[in-house]
């Protein structure tokens, strides 16, 4: 059975400054990892993912995340943050031959001025 | 795409009772996933239909749950007896045939079990 850490439950950075979000997971057949944001009241979006090739992936809104196989890490970065970016952040696995996703708890970034 | 979507968005009712969500999902997706979501934590699958067959359920969903996807289209979840536990954000997701990885999710059902 495949899990998700992530380890920060509460993320707190100012406007325009880096932040990275972290995610670790652990399966025993390879998987496909994901990034979903939850903005308060709404569904999950996904904002990127990983399924095969380059380790480093884009996604919407200007995140990126990057695959680490041997530290089985896919964590999230942003270089600079806005007031907008404020939401609930979910790291995901599924594996090839199941369906489900399996989610972390969650990691609650919270920008400010 | 007009995305997925749910009814109702909230849902209060007596323990007890039973109650019925429903799901349409993207037009032309062949699959469709139920999850539940607690607060503070992330969704936790419940389970999943591939056009009308149900595919895969979760312990979680125990008998006091059932869900149908008769012709393929839309979803219900029907909760049996509710139990206060049984509060929580129901999501509904669908994927398409050709990038079935790719779940899109609905705004979801808040259930509260007074």
């Amino acid at each position: 059975a495949q899990s998700v850490t992530q380890l920060d439950s509460q993320v707190p950075v100012f406007e325009e400054a880096p932040v990275e979000l972290r995610c670790n997971y652990s399966s025993s057949v390879s998987v496909y990892l994901f990034w979903y944001v939850q903005y308060p009241n709404q569904g999950l979006q996904l904002l990127l993912k990983y399924l095969s090739g380059s380790t480093l992936v884009k996604g919407i809104n200007g995140f990126e995340a990057e695959f680490n196989k041997s530290q089985t890490s896919f964590h999230l970065r942003k270089p600079s943050v806005h007031i907008s970016d404020t939401a609930e952040y979910f790291c995901a696995v599924q594996t090839g031959t199941a369906s489900k996703l399996t989610f972390g708890t969650g990691t609650r970034l919270q920008v400010t001025l | 795409d007009t995305g997925v979507s749910q009814n109702p968005r909230h849902k209060i009712t007596k323990r007890g009772q039973n109650v019925t969500f429903r799901c349409d999902p993207i037009s032309e997706h062949n699959r469709l996933y139920w999850y539940r979501q607690t607060l503070g934590q992330g969704p936790e699958f419940l389970t999943y239909f591939q056009n009308e067959a149900q595919l895969e359920k979760s312990r979680l969903l125990s008998d006091r749950f059932s869900a149908e996807r008769p012709k393929g289209s839309f979803s219900t979840l029907e909760i049996q007896r509710t139990e206060q536990g049984d509060s929580a954000m129901y999501l509904c997701a669908s994927s398409p045939r050709t990038r079935n990885y790719e779940q899109y999710f609905g705004p979801g059902t808040r259930l509260t079990v007074t």
